[in-house]
């Protein structure tokens, strides 16, 4: 079965420590995986995709498909890291958006 | 932010009455969808449409139906509401044709009770 797994529901660091937010999955064919992230009081928004290989806001994820991962990675957090994130995969052709998420991590970054 | 937007954004109503919440988009994207957002549930795809009067069902359908009768509007309807009904709902569009697929374009989301 499908399924996008992010075991922590809450990771609280202090500013200027690491973070690494977790995710596996399961899935069949090839996964194209994604993070989206909700801060507060904004609207749910993509964060980077592990086609792109870049660095969002200081973030990266890589797809390491031995262990069926695709957790996400900051060396330094900042307070305005402080967000909802999901993790999620896409399992429709490549023209649709139709996306299995993450139960979600939120991430409190501490001063 | 891309041009959605979702109607109404708050609606608090008691068990068995019918409930139609509206999303609107100015973009004139083909795909849009119908998502819940629950506590350790993370979001799930209700419906979705890749055109007018075209539709599909996602994962969590049941009690749930949709209609697209012009390419800017999804409208998404519980026949008789239920509380296992009470979410929070997003709608999202797809990027533009040629964009990457997976990057979606969420509306502010719909908080519904259901009592």
């Amino acid at each position: 079965a499908q399924r996008v797994t992010q075991p922590e529901k809450l990771l609280s660091v202090f500013k200027g420590a690491p973070v690494e937010l977790k995710c596996n999955y399961s899935y069949s064919g090839s996964p194209e995986l994604f993070w989206y992230v909700q801060y507060s009081r904004q609207r749910l928004q993509l964060l980077l995709r592990h086609i792109s290989r870049e660095s969002i806001k200081g973030f990266t994820a890589d797809l390491n498909k031995g262990e069926t991962s695709f957790h996400l990675k900051k060396p330094f957090a900042q307070e305005e890291d402080s967000a909802m994130y999901y993790c999620a995969l896409n399992h429709g052709s490549s023209n649709t958006g139709k996306l299995i998420f993450g139960q979600g991590t939120t991430l409190q970054v501490k001063p | 932010d891309a041009g959605i937007t979702q109607s109404p954004r708050h609606k608090v109503t008691e068990t068995g009455t019918p409930v139609t919440l509206r999303c609107h988009q100015t973009e004139n994207h083909r795909y849009m969808y119908w998502y819940r957002q629950d506590p350790g549930h993370g979001l799930r795809l209700i419906h979705y449409s890749y055109g007018v009067k075209d539709t599909d069902k996602g994962e969590v359908s049941d009690g749930y139906s949709v209609s697209r009768s012009k390419t800017e509007d999804f409208l998404l309807t519980l026949e008789s509401a239920t509380s296992s009904q009470t979410s929070v709902y997003f709608c999202a569009i797809s990027g533009p044709a040629g964009a990457l697929a997976g990057e979606l374009f969420f509306g502010e989301g719909s908080r519904l009770t259901v009592l």
